[in-house]
């Protein structure tokens, strides 16, 4: 079954501060890798998606990369604001096009 | 913004309540989902739907069931609540294919006493 871990559970930084969010996974058997979101008392927005066969992703100030042989990705956020504070959850796509979920990292940008 | 819908946003509810959460989309979406995310916990897929008439079961065993009659909604019904339900359940949908993004709605946070 699909394990996904991500590292740190929290991180908190001071604002301007580029930061990396770091999953990995332990089946490297995917469709894709998605990054998302989540604020409280709310959903899950989608960041970025990286299919199985890309290596990086990018969106503004967000930078998603995946090395799938590894069965890792990183997300990379440049020049942090106080809008970026949130809870980061990262997902794979594998088996039978279920998501499998990471606890995510609460980010704390401090103003 | 994505427009996928949920209601309650919150409820509490006394033990052996019947409930339905309900959810609903507005973009078409062929394929649905039901997650269930425990504080501090990741989220898990309890069931999702193909389309109208199709319904699975996810990884995670869940005592509710869903029905999928509509294109554009998927409720899921917990017959007889029990405290151990008490979770918060987010619901998504996807256009029909492998690789699509999934849009989640605000989900609804359930305590049951």
């Amino acid at each position: 079954k699909q394990e996904v871990t991500q590292i740190p559970a929290a991180l908190s930084v001071p604002e301007g501060e580029n930061l990396v969010l770091n999953c990995s996974f332990t089946d490297s058997a995917i469709y894709n890798l998605q990054w998302f979101r989540q604020d409280p008392g709310k959903g899950l927005t989608s960041l970025l998606l990286i299919q199985s066969s890309q290596r990086e992703q990018t969106s503004g100030r967000l930078n998603a990369s995946l090395d799938k042989s590894s069965g890792r990705s990183t997300l990379y956020i440049a020049a942090s604001q106080p809008g970026d504070s949130a809870t980061y959850l990262c997902a794979v796509m594998s088996g039978a096009n279920n998501l499998f979920f990471g606890t995510g990292t609460r980010l704390t940008v401090i103003p | 913004e994505a427009d996928i819908y949920q209601t309650p946003r919150y409820l509490v509810i006394g033990t052996g309540k019947k409930i339905t959460l309900e959810c609903s989309q507005t973009m078409g979406h062929d394929k649905m989902y039901w997650y269930q995310q425990d504080p501090g916990m990741e989220l898990h897929l309890i069931h999702y739907s193909y389309g109208v008439n199709s319904t699975e079961k996810g990884d995670l065993s869940s005592e509710s069931t869903v029905s999928r009659i509509r294109t554009e909604h998927f409720p899921l019904t917990l017959e007889s609540a029990r405290p151990s339900h008490t979770s918060q359940y987010l619901c998504a949908s996807s256009e029909f294919g492998a690789q699509e993004t999934q849009y989640f709605g605000p989900g609804t946070r359930l305590l049951v006493l």
